[in-house]
């Protein structure tokens, strides 16, 4: 069974301050992993998906990277509006079309000023 | 740019009774999923359809059923509601993308209260 684990469960940063959130997964055949960033109360928001090891996307203030093993999500120089829950997900290879995702348990992230 | 719709935003009913969550999937986009999110919880995927069939099945009561329609929104049907169903329930939706791929998009999700 997929599994995906992240650490830490919460993290508490002053403006500007760069951290590192990790993602671990096991996965039979990995389709993709993803990263969404959710609000309290609010649907998950895509930010990233990657494909194989050695893999890096960006955006803004936010850089994901893939292993065979975990993910990292890279915070740069972060600002209070980066305040939220961070979620990552794994697909698995089954089929053709609707794949489910499988969550890990998701870092909050608290930026303050 | 468009985004997933869900109807309605808020729902509350009392126990034993029936409901119907509805989504409206991106346009162009031919899958849709639902996902049942928990009080401090992360989703937790419930069924999923391609081009109007099943395709994938999670941990989803005998209580609740889904179907696709051929404009490809979705309906989800819980009935005999238990205090337990009180959940955000997301739709999300998917294009089939690069390397087949479905990255899903999620509406803003309904949160249904069973009192």
């Amino acid at each position: 069974e997929d599994q995906v684990t992240q650490s830490p469960e919460a993290l508490r940063l002053q403006e500007g301050e760069s951290s590192s959130l990790n993602c671990s997964y096991t996965v039979s055949g990995l389709r993709g992993l993803f990263w969404y960033r959710q609000d309290p109360g609010k649907g998950p928001e895509f930010l990233f998906t990657l494909y194989s090891a050695g893999e890096e996307k960006e955006k803004e203030r936010l850089k994901a990277t893939l292993t065979k093993k975990e993910s990292f999500l890279h915070i740069t120089a972060p600002k209070p509006e980066d305040s939220a829950t961070y979620l990552c997900a794994v697909q698995a290879m089954i089929k053709a079309a609707g794949n489910k995702l499988t969550f890990g348990g998701g870092t909050r992230v608290l930026v303050k000023p | 740019a468009a985004g997933v719709i869900q109807s309605p935003r808020h729902l509350i009913k009392e126990k034993r009774e029936t409901a119907t969550l509805k989504c409206y999937p991106i346009p162009r986009h031919d899958t849709v999923y639902w996902y049942q999110q928990g009080p401090g919880q992360d989703p937790q995927f419930l069924i999923s359809f391609y081009e109007k069939m099943q395709s994938d099945k999670g941990s989803i009561p005998d209580r609740f059923s889904a179907q696709q329609f051929s404009d490809y929104h979705s309906e989800l049907n819980m009935s005999s509601l238990e205090l337990g169903d009180s959940a955000l329930y997301f739709c999300a939706s998917s294009p089939i993308g690069r390397k087949g791929t479905d990255t899903q998009y999620f509406g803003p999700g309904t949160r249904l209260t069973v009192l």
